[in-house]
């Protein structure tokens, strides 16, 4: 069954250095989400993107984060500059189209950020 | 104002019982959806529900939504002590990008 991959699964980084979260969706997915979820809280959105550009960002989602599709199946999250409270799980997610079943979002198993 | 709230925050059950966590929600919806995670794992989708459905079942799985009370339930009958996971109710916020508003999730625990 095709499946969302992550890389790396852990990362540790130093404050202030720059981290890049790799994820391969489902090759016939066209819309693409990355989400965190901080140590015993919610999973929170970050941004979704759709034919090769932003489509929604949240708050968090500042001028230190930046994703790309670089070529037809990898799409990444770039944190610039980590701080301690970047500390998270970040998920990578797909899904087909728009609308009813098809909404059905497919998530990686993460990547764990810890930031010393 | 928080949207996706489930209910209990935990729940502890002897195997074979059925484990029910309901959610709320605020705006309106196109779908609700509920994923499990395994501890420090991934999110498994379950089941999705539209805004024009009152019940749905998938195995022992059986979700209800009103949307007059912005309220969904999630149903496990006869639970399995693999069972144990946290369950997320995940809202589409009814907008075009179909992000998903994750509740704060009820941790379940099934005693063998």
């Amino acid at each position: 069954e095709p499946e969302v991959t992550q890389t790396p699964s852990h990362q540790v980084t130093q404050m202030g250095q720059e981290v890049i979260l790799r994820c391969v969706p489902i090759s016939n997915h066209l819309y693409f989400y990355w989400y965190r979820q901080i140590l015993g809280q919610k999973v929170e959105f970050l941004v979704s993107f759709y034919n090769n550009e932003i489509s929604e960002k949240s708050e968090i989602f500042d001028d230190q984060f930046s994703v790309e599709r670089p070529d037809g199946s990898n799409f990444t999250l770039k944190i610039r500059s980590t701080k301690l409270e970047d500390s998270a799980m970040y998920f990578c997610a797909s899904r087909t189209s728009s609308g009813g079943p098809k909404n059905i979002q497919y998530f990686g198993a993460g990547t764990r950020l810890s930031v010393l | 104002s928080q949207q996706g709230e489930e209910d209990p925050q935990a729940l502890s059950i002897q195997e074979g019982e059925n484990a029910t966590m309901n959610c709320s929600y605020k705006t309106s919806i196109n779908n609700l959806q509920w994923y499990r995670q395994n501890s420090g794992r991934g999110l498994v989708h379950l089941i999705l529900i539209r805004s024009n459905e009152r019940e749905k079942h998938s195995g022992r799985l059986r979700v209800t939504l009103d949307t007059s009370k912005k309220s969904s339930s999630l149903l496990i009958t006869a639970s399995r002590a693999a069972d144990t996971a946290s369950y997320f109710c995940a809202t589409d916020g009814g907008d075009s990008s179909y992000k998903l508003i994750f509740g704060s999730g009820t941790r379940l625990l099934v005693r063998p």
